[in-house]
């Protein structure tokens, strides 16, 4: 079975560009949760998605929204990026019934300059 | 909302030799706490979890143990080799729901000396 997969593995932007970023779940995982990874943070919390809904959300401002699709496929978006929002952004998925247990995709490496 | 912390950022053994991290929570809710290893350009990989209804858990070189009164709960490696070197992250949550979300730990940086 294919791992949860991410496009595109890399990506340069300029300050106050938009991205959007595309995580592919493994097959018959519906909850998709995004994770922005830093030195300094660590691993964060963004956002969680089951079913096209999301249904948490961690403290992250407004620019970063995301959305799933009918095949629990999953964009998130960053609008007017910053500086600071240069980090590593995790996808994972989870079994129904078992969101706990998730797996993490290679990520996708934003650099904003 | 949840915190958890983690020791030591960084550690290096000998191969052959155990490594112990450890981590406490705060969230006396939190029931499930998962391990990952994270290696050099790519995303962290589940290693090992346990639930709070265990006390133990192991899988071969790896175990992990929870002492929920003490809210804390440690990984540990034995026979260490060079591929053991990696990040490793613990992580705590409520499990199941709607209102689910994992906190990690900062992580540790593992460095197994050949």
């Amino acid at each position: 079975k294919a791992g949860v997969t991410q496009t595109p593995r890399y990506l340069i932007k300029t300050r106050g560009q938009q991205v959007t970023l595309s995580c592919s779940p493994i097959s018959g995982h519906r909850s998709v949760s995004w994770y922005q990874q830093t030195p300094g943070q660590g691993l964060q919390f963004l956002f969680e998605y089951f079913s096209e809904t999301q249904r948490n959300k961690g403290n992250f401002p407004g620019r970063f929204s995301g959305r799933q699709f009918s095949n629990s496929r999953s964009e998130m978006n960053v609008s007017t990026l910053e500086l600071g929002d240069s980090a590593l952004y995790l996808c994972a998925s989870s079994v129904p019934g078992q969101i706990e247990t998730q797996y993490f995709g290679p990520g996708t490496r934003l650099l904003v300059l | 909302g949840e915190n958890v912390e983690q020791h030591p950022s960084t550690l290096s053994v000998q191969e052959g030799d155990s490594a112990v991290i450890k981590c406490t929570y705060s969230d006396s809710a939190s029931n499930y706490f998962p391990w990952y290893k994270q290696e050099l350009g790519k995303g962290p990989q589940l290693i090992i979890d346990i639930r709070s209804n265990v006390g133990e858990k192991k899988d071969q070189r790896i175990a992990v143990t929870l002492n929920k009164t003490a809210k804390h709960f440690s990984l540990h490696i034995t026979e260490t080799q060079p591929e053991d070197s990696a990040v490793y992250f613990c992580a705590a949550s409520k499990g199941g729901g709607s209102n689910y979300k994992l906190t990690f730990g900062k992580g540790t940086l593992l460095t197994v000396n050949p």
